[in-house]
């Protein structure tokens, strides 16, 4: 089965500084790759995807992801973050067990920014 | 266009009550997901449908059922709820591709306390 692993459950982080939230995929085949984010009391909204093309993917609000097939990994980063950036981040890809129409996430990471 | 609601927001039940939870998306998206949220678990798919008058099941679809019986409608029962799902229900959909590139749509959640 799919797995995505997140292992930073908490990331603090001065208001200005670089972050990096590390996500990384189990499967071998190929694999969309997405970030959502969850601020406090809603839902989750898509940050950005990897769908195919450029490793590189930019995002909203500055932030971008770089897909690495041969770790198998999608980190997450930010040049400069803001107070606003604090909110739970998800790492998730489409799941080949349920034919692609799921995804499978991770356990999420908090980032706290503080002033 | 409101996107993706869920009620009720909130709700208390004794063990053993049934309740149902009601999603609607008005963006006429083909899938629909129920996931349940637990801390430092992220997010796990409950049920899914890829059509009216389809479902299938998730990764932790004991105790729950579904229904589609409408395009825009996806609801969630819990016939005997018990204290260990006590959770946040997130509702989500997407336009519907087996592809797998599709962005999910989440609702704001559904807080369930059984106690």
């Amino acid at each position: 089965a799919q797995s995505v692993t997140q292992l930073d459950s908490q990331v603090p982080v001065f208001e200005e500084a670089p972050v990096e939230l590390r996500c990384n995929y189990s499967s071998s085949v190929s694999v969309y790759l997405f970030w959502y984010v969850q601020y406090p009391n809603q839902g989750l909204q898509l940050l950005l995807k990897y769908l195919s093309g450029s490793t590189l993917v930019k995002g909203i609000n500055g932030f971008e992801a770089e897909f690495n097939k041969s770790q198998t990994s999608f980190h997450l980063r930010k040049p400069s973050v803001h107070i606003s950036d604090t909110a739970e981040y998800f790492c998730a890809v489409s799941d080949p067990d349920t034919g692609r129409r799921a995804l499978t996430f991770g356990s999420g990471t908090r980032l706290q920014v503080q002033p | 266009n409101a996107g993706v609601t869920q009620t009720p927001k909130f709700r208390v039940l004794k063990t053993g009550q049934s309740m149902t939870l009601l999603c609607a998306q008005d963006m006429n998206h083909e899938y629909m997901y129920w996931y349940r949220q637990d801390p430092g678990m992220g997010l796990r798919l409950i049920h899914y449908s890829v059509g009216e008058g389809t479902t299938a099941k998730g990764e932790v679809p004991d105790g729950y059922n579904v229904s589609r019986l409408k395009k825009q409608n996806f609801l969630l029962g819990l016939e005997s709820a018990a204290p260990s799902q006590t959770s946040v229900y997130f509702c989500a959909s997407s336009y519907g591709r087996d592809s797998g590139t599709d962005t999910q749509y989440f609702g704001p959640g559904t807080r369930l306390t059984v106690l």
